[in-house]
């Protein structure tokens, strides 16, 4: 299957600052990618879809200000959490397809990565 | 609006026993359904989908899943279950559309015994 990777795996931070989150599809172009937060024990939730070139379509609910996304290439995707304050605290998944191959209707999903503001 | 549903929070199965975890949905439209598996502290694995075609799906690591239309379900099995089988397993569905994302179930914690 395809490989997602994403950095970093963990990441703690203080009350006020910005973290950027990286999802890279290693091998394989991804002209769509999605970012998901999950809450501990419960389902993925997600937060809002990247297209490469274009902006992001956020869910409802999904502060764009917030977490700004950035779909640069059709290997990278960024999310920086702006601000970042306490109840940000989560895991962060990103997924992407694979485009126009017979496996594009399948998401493979990064391994997540841990976010905890102090 | 497309939904999942999967009815336990928890399975527990003794190793070597044959194991079933439900999932049921609800879309308007055909619907292209996934099984993941997530380990602690990790992203999720694919483990297999049914798109169009026969309705029992094989996938990795030994599990597959049926497809039943008229009981809108797509629940995952396995013949004889593993101890490292155990893990958090999700459902997913969306509809055939090129715009439509993937809706989750809640999950289903997989415990397999010794």
């Amino acid at each position: 299957g395809a490989v997602v990777s994403q950095h970093p795996s963990r990441v703690i931070c203080k009350s006020g600052t910005s973290v950027k989150i990286e999802c890279r599809s290693l091998d394989f172009q991804a002209t769509t990618m999605f970012w998901y937060r999950q809450f501990p024990k419960k389902s993925l939730m997600l937060m809002a879809t990247s297209n490469e070139g274009s902006k992001a379509t956020y869910e409802q609910g999904v502060e764009k200000d917030k977490f700004l996304i950035n779909h640069a290439s059709l290997t990278l995707s960024t999310l920086t959490v702006t601000s970042a304050h306490p109840e940000d605290s989560s895991f962060y998944i990103c997924s992407a397809r694979l485009a126009g191959t017979s496996d594009q209707e399948t998401q493979y999903f990064g391994p997540g990565t841990r976010l905890l503001v102090l | 609006a497309q939904s999942v549903a999967q009815p336990e929070d928890q399975v527990n199965v003794a190793e070597g026993n044959p194991l079933t975890v439900k999932c049921t949905y609800s879309v308007s439209g055909n619907p292209y359904l996934f099984w993941y598996v997530q380990y602690p502290n990790r992203g999720l694995q694919f483990l297999l989908k049914y798109i169009t075609g026969d309705n029992l799906v094989k996938g990795s690591y030994g599990f597959e899943a049926e497809f039943n239309k008229s009981q809108t379900s797509f629940h995952l099995k396995k013949p004889s279950a593993l101890v490292s089988d155990s893990a958090l397993y999700f459902c997913a569905v969306r509809v055939n559309s090129g715009y439509s994302t993937l809706t989750f179930g809640k999950g289903t914690m997989l415990l397999v015994s010794p």
